[in-house]
Order: structure tokens, then C-alpha cells, then sequence
């Protein structure tokens, strides 16, 4: 069974860059898009953005300017970079497995493995 | 950031069905699949229904999706006190180069 977890620092101060990890266990991270999505403290979802195994990416374009989604096949591993952070950035950071494809209308896209989220705020 | 309108919040008593809304637009709802997510207090989201009316294994049958133009809905029959949580649609939006999208959330509660 695919487990997800995520690491980093849990303090980031202003302006500086905010970097996660998140280690795939139980499959391999090859095939499938691996994603990040957060929510600030007693708000809703937002999608960061998605990372195929091969390296494609896709970003919201409200944080594409300052987001970067990498992966490390080797290590089984996907990580999230987010420059120039501010307050608003405090939030519970998730990383989930996404599924892709169209059949039989549209093309479908959803997360159905998450991690158990990680908290990170920024402050000075 | 929202683009999907869900209630804030959907009550009922333990047996009850309940139904929540999820409203959006052409570039999403009205074009593609729509999906849901439980997320009970204090834990991560969990997929419930995926491509407007599919169960993942395990979901139980009292979870029902269905959609209609630029709007969907979630069911839940038999409400039980377990099923007290948050509940968030999402679809993808073909706008500018596409970007996945999610609800408002709607807290449901089991009086």
C-alpha cells in the first residue's frame, strides 16, 4: 500500500524560501503525478501544483512564479520549493499521489493517496 | 482563490440525508469530471468520489455523487455521527493552462 509522508522545516522566516520533501514507500513513484496542495490554518484547499515522474510539471498560476516541484526518482522521492514567502504562505503543506487520464469525455485528475500533511509558518 | 461555491455548512440528524452543493462554471464543472474529499478534524483529505459519481474501494454506498451542467452534489444517506467532517469538491479548470480546483468546503454536522 502507497504511504506518503512529508519533511521539512516547520518555521520559515519572510522572504526566504520554504522547501519540503515527500517520500513515496510501499510503490514506485514512476508513472502517476505527484502533488502538493495546502491549506492555510481554518481555511479551504488550494492546489500548488503537480510533478509526472518524468519531470513535467504544472503549476497554479497564482504561485507558478514562485513555485518549483522537482523529483528525484532514485530516492523515490518529489519535493516543493516556494520562494520569497510571506505570511500568507502559513499553512499545512500535503503531498498526494494524483491520477491522470480521459476516459470516456474529459480528461480526469484527482488525488487518491495523501500524506498526513506537515505544518510550516512563516515568521521572523 | 475558490472558484466552486459549496454552503459553509449542511446538518442532520443520525439516519438523515443530506445533500451538499457544489456550483462552478463552463471551464470547470460544466467540462469535466468532479470529485469529493472528506477531510475529518484534523487529518488529511480523503478521495470519496471520483469522476462525478465513482466510489474508491472502501467508500461506503451511502456516499452517492452525481452532476448536472455547471453544478454537482454529494449525498449522504443514513447519516452517522462518523461522517461529521468537511467536505470539498474539486474539478479541473481549463482555464489559462489549466489548473485543478477546489470547493469552498461545507462542514457537515450529525446532530
Amino acid at each position: 500500500q502507497v504511504q506518503l509522508q512529508e519533511s521539512g522545516p516547520g518555521l520559515v522566516k519572510p522572504s526566504e524560501t520554504l522547501s519540503l520533501t515527500c517520500t513515496v514507500s510501499g510503490g514506485s513513484i514512476s508513472s502517476y503525478y505527484w502533488s502538493w496542495i495546502r491549506q492555510p490554518p481554518g481555511k479551504g484547499l488550494e492546489w500548488i501544483g503537480y510533478i509526472y515522474y518524468s519531470g513535467s510539471t504544472n503549476y497554479n498560476p497564482s504561485l507558478k512564479s514562485r513555485v518549483t516541484i522537482s523529483v528525484d526518482t532514485s530516492k523515490n522521492q518529489f519535493s516543493l520549493k516556494l520562494s520569497s514567502v510571506t505570511a500568507a504562505d502559513t499553512a499545512v503543506y500535503y503531498c498526494a499521489r494524483g491520477v491522470t487520464g480521459t476516459a470516456p469525455y474529459y480528461y480526469y485528475y484527482y488525488m487518491d493517496v495523501w500524506g498526513k500533511g506537515t505544518t510550516v509558518t512563516v515568521s521572523s | 482563490q475558490s472558484v466552486l461555491t459549496q454552503p459553509p455548512s449542511a446538518s442532520g440528524t443520525p439516519g438523515q440525508r443530506v445533500t451538499i452543493s457544489c456550483s462552478g462554471s463552463s471551464s470547470n464543472i460544466g467540462s469535466n469530471y468532479v470529485y469529493w474529499y472528506q477531510q475529518l478534524p484534523g487529518t488529511a483529505p480523503k478521495l470519496l468520489i471520483y469522476r462525478n459519481n465513482q466510489r474508491p474501494s472502501g467508500v461506503p454506498d451511502r456516499f452517492s455523487g452525481s452532476k448536472s451542467g455547471t453544478s454537482a452534489s454529494l449525498a449522504i444517506s443514513g447519516l452517522r455521527s462518523e461522517d461529521e467532517a468537511d467536505y470539498y469538491c474539486a474539478a479541473w479548470d481549463d482555464s489559462l493552462s489549466g489548473l485543478y480546483v477546489f470547493g469552498t468546503g461545507t462542514k457537515v454536522t450529525v446532530l
